[in-house]
C-alpha cells in the first residue's frame, strides 16, 4: 500500500512551453500533497503544499504564477510549470500524506519527473 | 527553525561491513524522525521512522535506526553492507502539528566490493 505515481516521468520541452505534471495517490486518500525540486547530487526543496481543495501554499521564493498547483482530488495533484525555461529544468518530486496504515505524520514519495526545457 | 544535519556527504564502506550514516536534528520537542533512500533517477523511498513510540526502529531491507533524544541523534545503521545499499539517503524531521518535512543534505553511500 501507499503508493504515489508521477506522470510523466521524463519530459522535455521547448523553452516558453508549458508542462503539466501529475501526482497520484493510488491506494490511499492523500489530503495532503507535496511538490520538490531537486537540483543534482543535492537535497529536496520543497516548493509548495497542497491541499485537497483549497489553495496551494507556497514556500518563500517560489513564484505562485510561474509553478501553478492544482488538487482537485483526494488522489490527483498537478503542477504545472508555465512558459518553461531552461533555469526550470530540474528533478520534480511529489509527495502524499496519510497512508492505510502509517497514519497521518508520513510522506510517501513518486518517482519524480524529470523535466528539461531546451 | 527546524535542521537537520547530516554528516559525511560520502560514505564508503566494504561490502559486508556496518553501515553508520549520521543524522542530528535540532528541535526542543522529540519530533517524527525519517529515513528516505533515493536509487538513481528515483523518487524517496521510506526506509523508517521513529513516532515517539520505540527508541530502537527498525525498518526495510536490514536497516535500523535509534533514537537518542539526549544526543538529539536518529543514525541509520545496518550490520553487512550489500552492493544494493548504493544509494543516497536521507535523514528528514517532522514536527509534531507541522505540515512539512525538513531534509538533510543528503549522504551517499558507496559499496566496494
Amino acid at each position: 500500500g501507499a503508493v504515489v505515481s508521477q506522470h510523466p516521468s521524463r519530459v522535455i520541452c521547448k523553452s516558453g512551453t508549458s508542462v503539466k505534471i501529475e501526482c497520484r495517490s493510488l491506494d490511499f486518500q492523500a489530503t495532503t500533497m507535496f511538490w520538490y525540486r531537486q537540483f543534482p547530487k543535492q537535497s529536496l526543496m520543497l516548493m509548495a503544499t497542497s491541499n485537497e481543495g483549497s489553495k496551494a501554499t507556497y514556500e518563500q521564493g517560489v513564484e505562485k504564477d510561474k509553478f501553478l498547483i492544482n488538487h482537485a482530488s483526494l488522489t490527483l495533484s498537478t503542477l504545472t510549470v508555465t512558459s518553461a525555461h531552461p533555469e526550470d529544468s530540474s528533478f520534480y518530486i511529489c509527495s502524499a500524506r496519510g497512508g492505510p496504515r502509517d497514519g497521518t505524520d508520513t510522506q510517501y514519495f513518486g518517482p519524480g519527473t524529470r523535466l528539461t526545457v531546451l | 527553525a527546524q535542521s537537520v544535519t547530516q554528516l559525511g556527504s560520502h560514505v564508503s564502506v566494504s561490502e559486508g561491513a556496518l553501515v553508520l550514516l549520521r543524522c542530528n536534528y535540532s528541535s526542543s520537542v522529540p519530533p517524527y524522525l525519517f529515513w528516505y533512500v533515493q536509487y538513481p533517477n528515483q523518487g524517496l523511498q521510506l526506509l523508517l521512522k521513529y513516532t515517539s513510540a520505540a527508541t530502537l526502529v527498525k525498518g526495510i531491507n536490514g536497516f535500523e535506526a535509534e533514537f537518542k533524544k539526549s544526543e538529539t541523534s536518529f543514525h541509520l545503521t545496518k550490520p553487512s553492507a550489500h552492493m544494493s545499499d548504493a544509494a543516497e539517503y536521507f535523514c528528514a524531521v517532522k514536527e509534531d502539528g507541522a505540515n512539512n518535512l525538513f531534509f538533510g543534505t543528503g549522504t551517499r553511500l558507496t559499496v566496494i566490493p
